[in-house]
């Protein structure tokens, strides 16, 4: 496509309950980033995709995160049993250099 | 570990030049860039420095001294417009691969 698709762009979720968040990157992108930003914070660094080579999963906030991307193109975070605190808008980035990310519009995501 | 420290908030006359500075802690560094938010958008990217010097596009500069892992974004002949939020991010290289990490932001508010 031509830009960052995020789905949903918003979500709201009781609390405890899974949520599945989307990211759709510029085709032939190979790597892909997820970032959470919490209102007036700056960007979190959460897991990166680069090819076909492991994620660099160190970002995650705790073991209820989960990220895959298949076939090299599109992302799915995963955040199990969600908590208020994971309440934040998420960002995904994809680029085809090694620098100069293209952000997605972010889903919002609100934890009741 | 990596950090990156910039201003929090900076105010500037509408027509006048700002300077946003930016410094970083990292092993394996590789280039500095920063984007531009603004508020309920993505981030779009801006420029990036892997050598240092200055690079200049359009109204905006950004500067790179690797001795003194010290980079700024210099912003000419404000506009209204320029009102957001702007991310310096380090791009390293380690054991786990390529990682690129945001300072917390510098609002900046123009005024006429």
């Amino acid at each position: 496509g031509a830009g960052v698709s995020q789905s949903p762009s918003n979500k709201v979720t009781e609390k405890g309950k899974d949520v599945e968040l989307r990211c759709d990157p510029i085709s032939g992108h190979t790597a892909l980033y997820w970032y959470r930003q919490s209102l007036g914070q700056g960007l979190e660094f959460l897991i990166y995709f680069q090819g076909n080579s492991a994620p660099d999963k160190s970002g995650l906030p705790s073991d209820r995160f989960s990220a895959e991307r298949t076939g090299g193109s599109v992302s799915t975070l995963t955040i199990q049993r969600t908590q208020q605190e994971d309440s934040a808008v998420y960002l995904c980035a994809s680029s085809s250099k090694n620098y100069g990310y293209t952000f997605g519009s972010g889903t919002r995501l609100t934890v009741v | 570990g990596q950090s990156l420290e910039q201003p929090s908030e900076v105010t500037a006359v509408e027509g006048a030049i700002v300077q946003i500075n930016c410094t970083y802690q990292t092993s394996g560094f590789y280039g500095l860039s920063w984007y531009q938010q603004h508020d309920g958008g993505a981030p779009t990217f801006l420029s990036y420095n892997a050598l240092d010097g200055l690079e200049e596009t359009g109204r905006f500069s950004s500067f790179l001294s690797r001795s003194d892992s010290y980079g700024y974004l210099l912003l000419q002949e404000l506009q209204m417009k320029d009102s957001a939020s702007y991310f310096c991010a380090v791009r390293s290289l380690n054991t786990g691969g390529f990682k690129t990490i945001f300072g917390a932001g510098t609002r900046l508010f123009v005024k006429a």
